[in-house]
């Protein structure tokens, strides 16, 4: 089985300053991970992804995320955030031999402070 | 190329009544997926359509139904409401094939209020 644990619910950040939201996943064949975002009253929008290569994957918005597999975490950073980051942000794993079948945590709310 | 929509954006219905929502693929895509995303909550998977034809559910009961139509548009269907159906339900469509899998796009969701 699969499974997203998103660590903090709520992360404040000054506008300016590093944001790190985390990510750890459960899964028991290779996975691939997926951060969206989601601005009130809207759909999902895909960030960035990991399918296979590189474990650094660059995204919109200047965000990036990294999969280490040995921390099973797939954490999204981005270095200095901007008042329009401020969201609901969603880590979803899926398995490689699936078809989108996303699972998702629960999501965590990015606050930015002027 | 247009983009995933889904129709209604807003519903409100009684406890015991049946709903039915919709949502148009993304052009070119063959696959549909349902999800429900409880107030403050993650998405959840409802069920995947590939092809006219299930392809996978998740952990919700039969009054959750779902239809593809040869267009590859999709339908919704819950039958006899529960309060706790209160969501915004997410339609997503991808292109689905051997050894080509695209991402997954989202719709803007419908947001349905049981009372």
């Amino acid at each position: 089985a699969q499974s997203v644990t998103q660590l903090g619910s709520h992360v404040s950040v000054s506008e300016g300053a590093l944001v790190l939201l985390r990510c750890n996943y459960s899964s028991s064949v290779p996975p691939y991970l997926f951060w969206y975002v989601q601005y009130p009253n809207q759909g999902l929008q895909l960030l960035l992804k990991y399918t296979t290569g590189a474990t650094l994957v660059k995204g919109i918005n200047g965000f990036e995320a990294e999969f280490k597999k040995s921390e099973t975490s797939f954490h999204l950073t981005k270095p200095s955030a901007h008042m329009s980051d401020a969201a609901e942000y969603f880590c979803a794993v899926t398995r490689m031999d699936s078809s989108y079948k996303l699972i998702f945590g629960s999501g965590t709310r990015l606050l930015v402070r002027p | 190329e247009t983009g995933v929509t889904q129709s209604p954006t807003h519903l409100i219905k009684t406890r015991g009544q049946q709903v039915t929502l919709r949502c148009s693929s993304q052009s070119g895509h063959n696959t549909v997926s349902w999800y429900q995303q409880a107030l403050g909550q993650g998405p959840q998977f409802i069920f995947q359509y590939y092809r006219e034809e299930e392809n996978g559910r998740g952990n919700f009961p039969p009054r959750f139904s779902g239809l593809q139509f040869p267009n590859y548009s999709s339908e919704l269907n819950v039958n006899a409401l529960e309060l706790d159906d209160s969501a915004l339900y997410l339609c997503a469509s991808s292109l689905e094939g051997q050894g080509m899998n695209t991402e997954a796009f989202f719709g803007q969701g419908t947001r349905l209020t049981v009372v």
